[in-house]
């Protein structure tokens, strides 16, 4: 079936760095958009960042632009997120999901709602 | 940015009552990209509804989506048990996808 499962995640200072991974299976990855979207403790849920099945294109959500990079290496069927510069206000649990996609006749579309998520990673910083 | 509310922040029920859940856009959504999602602690959010009015995929018919333009509605007509959880809208229309704040669906 399909799953995706994230790791990564950890304690980490204010200020430093940590590369998430999200590893998916059961479907031909490459086809879909994948998304990052968190959840701090006691909040809603925050879409973070986007990125195409070839990877050109991305998206971010204000509040990680310029420090969160979003990447995938679909021959290991996996996407990262490269997170730097981090912010107290950055502890979450980190959701790995992918987006939706449509076939009408022999076009294809996409839509960035997400259709599986990953069971999440926690990231804490603190100091 | 498209800013989503919803209302209320918490809705008390019993099972076997009708649950409506409203998230209210800033601006006009685009083509009803908007979604709805099931949220459970400790467990992966779950793709409830999209398109405003498609059930996704294992969605019972009890959920229900209605709405456009920046006024949408999640309906469940029945709760059973296993119904009580947090919901959340989210719009795909344009970056960034937001989502709402989220409603509390807590047994009374």
């Amino acid at each position: 079936q399909v799953q995706l499962v994230e790791s990564g995640g950890g304690l980490v200072k204010p200020g430093g760095s940590l590369r998430l991974s999200c590893l998916g299976s059961g479907y031909t990855f490459s086809d879909n958009y994948m998304s990052w979207i968190r959840q701090a403790p006691g909040k809603g849920l925050e879409w973070v960042a986007s990125i195409s099945g070839p990877g050109p294109t991305v998206y971010y959500a204000d509040s990680v632009k310029g420090r969160f990079i979003v990447s995938r290496d679909n021959a290991k069927n996996s996407v990262f997120l490269q997170m730097s510069s981090l912010r107290v206000e950055d502890t979450a649990v980190y959701y790995c999901a992918r987006e939706a996609k449509s076939w009408v006749g022999d076009l294809i579309y996409f839509f960035h709602y997400m259709d599986v998520w990953g069971k999440g990673t926690t990231v804490t910083v603190s100091s | 940015e498209i800013v989503l509310t919803q209302s209320p922040g918490t809705l008390s029920l019993s099972p076997g009552e009708r649950a409506t859940l409203s998230c209210r856009a800033s601006q006009s959504v685009r083509s009803s990209y908007l979604a709805w999602y099931q949220h459970k602690p400790g467990q992966a959010p779950r793709l409830l509804m999209y398109g405003a009015s498609s059930r996704a995929t294992g969605i019972p018919d009890r959920f229900s989506g209605s709405g456009s333009d920046t006024d949408f509605t999640l309906t469940i007509s029945r709760l059973e048990p296993e119904d009580f959880a947090v919901y959340y809208c989210q719009q795909y229309a344009t970056s960034p996808f937001t989502f709402g704040g989220g409603t509390n669906v807590d047994i009374k």
